[in-house]
């Protein structure tokens, strides 16, 4: 059974950084892009960056460029997403979730998500 | 890139169907088969009801069905149920390894 579990959300500051993590299992982790999708609260999903299986193919969506970064270990069967200048607008449960295949095209397996909050 | 659009709402009495439209461009729906919709009931985690345009997961019931025409695609439930009162959310792939989402529609099970 794939399950994804995410980590690393909370309550922080206006331009501080936060470090999301994903720990995966029950399939093989490096024959999958992976991606982070984050939903504010009461609003929709909002699609905010990929990495396919070797990292080689790394997107983001504009809202978060420059200030997110996407990474992988797969040794560790792990994805990471690195967010710095956080903003009151990046509030939202942030999703983990798996691609069918090693480069992008749908998601098919999703974690449960972690909640990241910015305020003051 | 812009979300697709989906309708903010729609409705539907148990035993009949509705369906949800989700338009896009050229350089998205309209230009690949990886167009997938989603359900999501409130506080959950977004469940996977279509993928490739048509095609339906192990598990998902035959009533969900899926088709393009051009830049929109459709979501299709037919034999409306009361658990299928949820938000409904359409994706495609975009260029570049971008992923869209439509903006979700709710559904309403009168």
């Amino acid at each position: 059974e794939v399950q994804l579990v995410e980590s690393g959300g909370g309550l922080v500051q206006p331009g501080t950084s936060l470090r999301l993590s994903c720990a995966a299992s029950g399939f093989t982790f490096d024959e999958h892009a992976m991606h982070w999708v984050r939903q504010a609260p009461g609003k929709g999903l909002e699609w905010v960056s990929s990495i396919s299986w070797n990292s080689a193919g790394i997107d983001y969506a504009d809202s978060v460029k420059g200030r997110f970064t996407v990474s992988r270990d797969n040794a560790k069967n792990s994805l990471f997403l690195q967010m710095n200048s956080l903003r009151p607008e990046d509030t939202a449960m942030y999703f983990c979730a798996r691609d069918s295949l090693v480069e992008t095209t749908y998601l098919d397996s999703w974690g449960q998500g972690t909640l990241v909050t910015v305020s003051s | 890139q812009s979300a697709l659009t989906q309708p903010p709402s729609a409705s539907g009495s148990p035993g009949q169907s509705v369906t949800i439209s989700c338009t896009g461009t050229s350089s998205d729906v309209g230009g690949y088969r990886y167009v997938s919709w989603f359900q999501q009931h409130p506080g959950k985690v977004p469940k996977l009801l279509i993928y490739e345009i048509n095609k339906r997961p192990s598990g998902v019931p035959d009533r969900f069905s899926g088709s393009k025409s051009g830049n929109t695609a459709s979501l299709t439930i037919s034999g409306l149920q009361a658990e299928d009162e949820a938000d409904y959310y359409c994706s495609s792939y975009a260029s570049r390894n971008h992923v869209l989402f439509g903006g979700g529609t709710k559904l309403f099970v009168l």
